[in-house]
């Protein structure tokens, strides 16, 4: 079974530019979820997808975006870019949305670095 | 957000079981306990969860304290392989897609 995917693995940006990241799911996973992960800040919750619907978000400014299409695949796109956005970006996903809490499948994530 | 603690590494020897701790005494009654791991460049790995009941699955076991205030991940037997930084996590309530990762604990494990 195809683990979760992300593209690209690595890239580099300079302050001021925009990126999009893209995640594929597992298979018959419908739930997207995005996180940044920094030395400083750990791992960070930004928000989550399912059926075409962000359901829940994280406590960061609207440069940060996301949209997810009908075959669940997911992008997340980062406008303007700072310094500070410098981070590995993880993408999960889970075949459930709502009550009992199942497992996250992690992609190995795309790390950005903003120059 | 009801937050945890867990100490901020671990050392064991190869072979010998290994109790990692975690703290959450401002867990909500209905707040799921999750651990992850995460291998060096590599996303986190569910491990395990629970919610009141110990639990064990073929990667670890997870003992919750009677007052659900703390919990330890055991690894029965530890391998080099399971050298990573261990996440104790407590999954919003309803919902297990939106955790919020703390520091974690960094284990080494010594041949």
């Amino acid at each position: 079974k195809a683990g979760v995917t992300q593209t690209p693995r690595y890239l580099i940006k300079t302050r001021g530019q925009q990126v999009t990241l893209s995640c594929s799911p597992i298979s018959g996973h419908r739930s997207v979820s995005w996180y940044q992960q920094t030395p400083g800040q750990g791992l960070q919750f930004l928000f989550e997808y399912f059926s075409e619907t962000q359901r829940n978000k994280g406590n960061f400014p609207g440069r940060f975006s996301g949209r997810q299409f009908s075959n669940s695949r997911s992008e997340m796109n980062v406008s303007t870019l700072e310094l500070g956005d410098s981070a590995l970006y993880l993408c999960a996903s889970s075949p459930i949305l709502a009550g009992v809490p199942g497992e996250l499948f992690f992609g190995e994530g795309s790390r950005l670095t903003v120059l | 957000d009801a937050k945890t603690t867990q100490p901020n590494s671990m050392e064991s020897n190869e072979e010998e079981p290994v109790h990692l701790p975690c703290n959450h005494s401002t867990i909500s009654g209905t707040d799921y306990i999750h651990w992850y791991r995460q291998l060096p460049s590599q996303g986190p790995e569910y491990v395990i969860h629970g919610l009141t009941s110990n639990v064990n699955n073929r990667m670890a076991s997870l003992a919750i304290a009677e007052d659900r205030k703390s919990s330890t991940l055991i690894l029965h037997r530890a391998t080099l392989r399971d050298a990573a930084v261990y996440y104790c996590i407590l999954g919003v309530s309803g919902s297990a897609r939106q955790l919020t990762f703390g520091s974690g604990t960094q284990l080494t494990v010594l041949p």
